[in-house]
């Protein structure tokens, strides 16, 4: 079954850092998507991505954060200076059509800022 | 924003009985509704949705009820397996945003042999 695959799964960095968390989506899905769950908290949508921008954000996904989808296959998310809360599980997601009829989730990353 | 609320962190059915798995939300907006499945270390995982046009939509063990007069749906799993213990999330869209989905904040099922 078709996958979508994140990479690194757990990844520490200094806050202030920049990171870049990298996704492969499944390969004939057009729509792409990044959510975080904080821990113990709900899983929170961060962005959508369709025909190589940005269609939907939320009040979270703010200046620090981008996306980019720099070839045919990669959809990453960019965290330009890290705080401590961004300290949170990340998921990428991908679908077909829209996310009504059930996105494919990745493992996440784990993203821990120190 | 308490949009999608479950309010039961946690439920334990015995293996074999019905579990059943309730959401509550506050958008009318909302017309679509989804049910995910959780392992720990994974993804979510897509069980079934349900439009707001429905009231019922069901799949193998897996039925999902939606009562839109009092914005609550839930999700039986009947007969209940132990590989069903996992956390399960209700989340919402609406019809203007396709793509968002706004999550609960999930209920872990534990399913005793």
């Amino acid at each position: 079954e078709p996958e979508v695959t994140q990479t690194p799964s757990h990844q520490v960095t200094q806050m202030g850092q920049e990171v870049i968390l990298r996704c492969v989506p499944i390969s004939n899905h057009l729509y792409f998507y990044w959510y975080r769950q904080i821990l113990g908290q709900k899983v929170e949508f961060l962005v959508s991505f369709y025909n190589n921008e940005i269609s939907e954000k939320s009040e979270i996904f703010d200046d620090q954060f981008s996306v980019e989808r720099p070839d045919g296959s990669n959809f990453t998310l960019k965290i330009r200076s890290t705080k401590l809360e961004d300290s949170a599980m990340y998921f990428c997601a991908s679908s077909e059509t829209t996310g009504r009829f059930g996105y494919t989730f990745g493992s996440g990353t784990r993203l821990t800022v120190v | 924003d308490q949009q999608v609320k479950q309010n039961s962190p946690s439920l334990s059915v015995q293996e074999g009985r019905i579990s059943i798995l309730n959401c509550d939300y506050t958008n009318s907006m909302f017309d679509y509704f989804l049910w995910y499945k959780k392992y720990p270390a994974e993804g979510p995982t897509f069980l079934i949705s349900i439009s707001s046009i429905k009231d019922k939509n069901e799949d193998g063990r897996f039925t999902v009820f939606l009562n839109k007069s009092a914005k609550h749906l839930s999700l039986h799993i009947v007969p209940s397996q132990p590989g069903d213990s996992a956390v399960y999330f209700c989340a919402a869209t609406l019809n203007n945003a396709g793509n968002m989905l706004t999550f609960g904040g999930g209920t872990r099922l534990m399913v005793k042999p």
